[in-house]
């Protein structure tokens, strides 16, 4: 399995907030990505990194923000979490963008009531 | 804006049987599709990982087969056993609307019966 690690697992937090989830790797992939899963929506993506301090949106980027410092370090941030962002979410990474594997973490369930 | 449809959304076999799993999509302008399993409350496992120009993909019971034109991918399985009970889920990479956008099915969710 590849070397990826999500904290917190768990995290309940009320409503206006801030949230910060961390994703971490040992395999020294250049594409790191946030992906939200929810009841039939499937996975969709936050957004993505494609090298330090080098970041994009996804197609649910809104109310969160990214940050990635070093190579193995990727932040997900909920500046003022809403009980819209209850959800699992999933680190990823690649090391190449286009053409490879996307390795997944075990991910974080955040409640936010 | 790619859509990624897997039908049906629940199927439950008994062991043994072999079986086929369905993905389509609706843009085949795509750089490659990835079959992945996910176990209740677990992240993802990648099964197998089809480029644009390839037919199909095997990985020991496991044989992905991708036609672009039609906008289609299988997961076979052979010999079903009672530990491949897992939701599984396609995922397209596509080369419009970004480099990066992965567009997920909402997935199978397998049973096998022992």
């Amino acid at each position: 399995d590849a070397g990826i690690t999500q904290s917190p697992r768990h995290k309940v937090t009320e409503t206006g907030t801030p949230v910060t989830l961390r994703c971490h790797q040992t395999e020294n992939h250049r594409y790191m990505y946030w992906y939200r899963q929810d009841p039939g929506h499937g996975l969709r993506l936050i957004h993505y990194s494609y090298g330090v301090k080098d970041t994009d949106k996804g197609e649910v980027s809104d109310g969160y923000s990214v940050s990635r410092s070093k190579t193995e370090d990727f932040l997900l941030t909920l500046e003022s979490a809403t009980s819209s962002q209850t959800s699992v979410y999933f680190c990823a990474i690649s090391d190449e963008g286009g053409f490879d594997t996307q390795y997944f973490g075990p991910g974080t369930r955040l409640t936010v009531l | 804006k790619q859509e990624v449809t897997q039908i049906p959304a629940a199927l439950s076999v008994p062991e043994g049987e072999n079986l086929v799993l369905n993905c389509s999509f609706t843009d085949s302008a795509i750089y490659n599709l990835q079959w992945f399993r996910q176990d209740p409350g677990k992240g993802l496992t990648s099964l197998l990982l089809i480029q644009s120009s390839q037919r199909e993909q095997t990985s020991g019971r496991l044989n992905a087969s991708l036609d672009k034109s039609s906008g289609r991918s299988t997961l076979y399985i052979a010999a079903s056993q009672p530990g491949d009970s897992a939701t599984y889920l396609c995922a397209v990479r596509g080369n419009s609307g970004g480099y990066q956008k992965v567009t997920f099915g909402t997935g199978t969710k397998l049973q096998v019966i022992p």
